[in-house]
């Protein structure tokens, strides 16, 4: 079975510094997909980045970056220039789709502190 | 370790039906969230509980009501059944008072046909 494992429960940035949250999956799968997904106070799931298995290049979105090793089946999430705004809760997902429909696996997430 | 469970696994229903979904914490954990993901879409939250207590509301339908019982289940209630209720609804526990980490269930299937 697939299953996504974040192993910090917490992380604390300097605001303006840089912090990796990690993220590991274990499946069988070949084609998937993995997310980061910010959580603030409101509870909404919010997208921070997406990464295709069949893509090598690691995605990026402006602050946010993302270190995907597919043998190693790592995704950890870099944010550069931490800022107030980004301590929130983070959740990374796995998800693959097949004739059945798709199916999501969240980590447990990590909670992240942004110091002034 | 015990993880989430959720109840039905897979559900189908015709429109303007009803469906009842159930979700069992992790034991001890105190708080239950769900959550809402459509075929391509990014997870919504629909609402959250505490002791038994609402914490939370999300995205929630008026159509759909939640409740936590005694024993700490949840079970989200959707009635009027719509065609674009058709997602994955997971829920989530956690123990409120170990902060906010929450521990997904497999998710409940909805169909409507």
């Amino acid at each position: 079975a697939q299953t996504v494992t974040q192993s910090q429960p917490e992380m604390s940035v300097q605001e303006a510094e840089t912090v990796t949250l990690s993220c590991t999956y274990d499946t069988s799968e070949s084609d998937y997909y993995l997310f980061w997904y910010k959580q603030p106070p409101s509870r909404q799931m919010i997208l921070v980045i997406r990464q295709e298995a069949y893509k090598q290049q690691n995605a990026t979105e402006n602050r946010f970056s993302v270190n995907f090793q597919k043998a190693a089946k790592s995704f950890s999430l870099k944010i550069s220039d931490s800022q107030l705004g980004d301590a929130a809760m983070y959740f990374c997902a796995y998800r693959t789709e097949n004739t059945g429909g798709f199916k999501t696996i969240f980590g447990a997430g990590t909670r992240l502190f942004v110091k002034a | 370790a015990a993880g989430v469970i959720q109840s039905p696994r897979h559900l189908i229903k015709e429109k303007r039906e009803t469906a009842t979904l159930k979700c069992y914490p992790i034991p001890r954990h105190d708080t239950v969230y769900w959550y809402q993901q459509g075929p391509g879409q990014d997870p919504q939250f629909l609402i959250s509980f505490y002791e038994k207590m609402q914490s939370d509301k999300g995205s929630i339908p008026d159509r759909f009501s939640a409740q936590q019982f005694s024993d700490y289940h949840s079970e989200l209630n959707m009635s009027s059944l719509e065609l674009g209720d058709s997602a994955l609804y997971f829920c989530a526990s956690s123990l409120k008072a170990s902060g906010t980490r929450q521990f997904f269930g497999p998710g409940t299937r909805l169909t409507v046909l």
